[in-house]
């Protein structure tokens, strides 16, 4: 029964460059959260999506950030011309129709993007 | 400012001693969640409060939830190595979706 899958696990880019983070939720689970964590911070929300449809994106920066969970295949959270500061590990969470109401959200192990 | 305020940031104690951490708001909440995480890991949900004034227990980790549900804390009984990592509070105001975090409580148990 496997869990919330995120690849890569780290991903080195250099600025300008374009980096695509995948999330294939827990099979059965068709809602999507992706978070930023910075070093000694928590987890700022950046978006959520169902399948097809984004529903919140309040937390997602609004230039070269972008995100999709198309009908087949898993999530992409795409940022273009990548800078410094977009240096993170970012972690998608995938919830069912049943626990999206409790918010029980389960979390992947998170892709490292160091942007050099 | 944080929504939620996570105290201390950074707790380090002796495998077998007891601790308590904390999580305060000044706002009020319909129910908190605590994760704990670990290093290159994703969070992983501990408990759910729902209820002003309720306890929940899962082995040693005693949670409570504020009367006023404003306000959480987190009691570990003989903490052992294994209890070490970043310790999350969450909530999820209003009727959107998200979760909104605490900054965490950094545990590390010595042994």
């Amino acid at each position: 029964n496997a869990g919330v899958m995120q690849n890569p696990r780290h991903l080195v880019r250099r600025r300008g460059q374009e980096a695509r983070l995948r999330c294939s939720p827990m099979k059965g689970h068709s809602h999507v959260y992706w978070y930023r964590q910075l070093p000694e911070e928590g987890l700022k929300f950046m978006v959520y999506l169902q399948k097809e449809n984004i529903i919140d994106e309040s937390g997602m920066p609004k230039e070269r950030f972008s995100a999709e969970f198309p009908k087949e295949g898993p999530s992409i959270l795409r940022i273009q011309q990548v800078v410094r500061g977009d240096s993170a590990a970012y972690f998608c969470a995938s919830s069912s129709s049943t626990t999206v109401e409790s918010y029980e959200q389960y979390f992947g192990p998170g892709t490292r993007l160091t942007v050099t | 400012t944080q929504l939620l305020e996570q105290s201390p940031q950074f707790l380090s104690i002796q495998e077998g001693e007891n601790l308590t951490v904390y999580c305060n708001s000044s706002s009020v909440f319909s129910s908190l969640q605590w994760y704990r995480q670990e290093p290159g890991e994703g969070p992983v949900l501990l408990v759910t409060v729902v209820t002003g004034g309720e306890v929940k227990k899962l082995k040693r980790l005693t949670f409570q939830f504020g009367d006023a549900r404003k306000d959480s804390s987190l009691h570990i009984t003989a903490a052992q190595t294994g209890d070490t990592g970043l310790y999350l509070c969450a909530v999820r105001p209003g009727s959107n979706y998200q979760l909104i975090w605490g900054a965490g409580t950094k545990l590390i148990i010595k042994p």
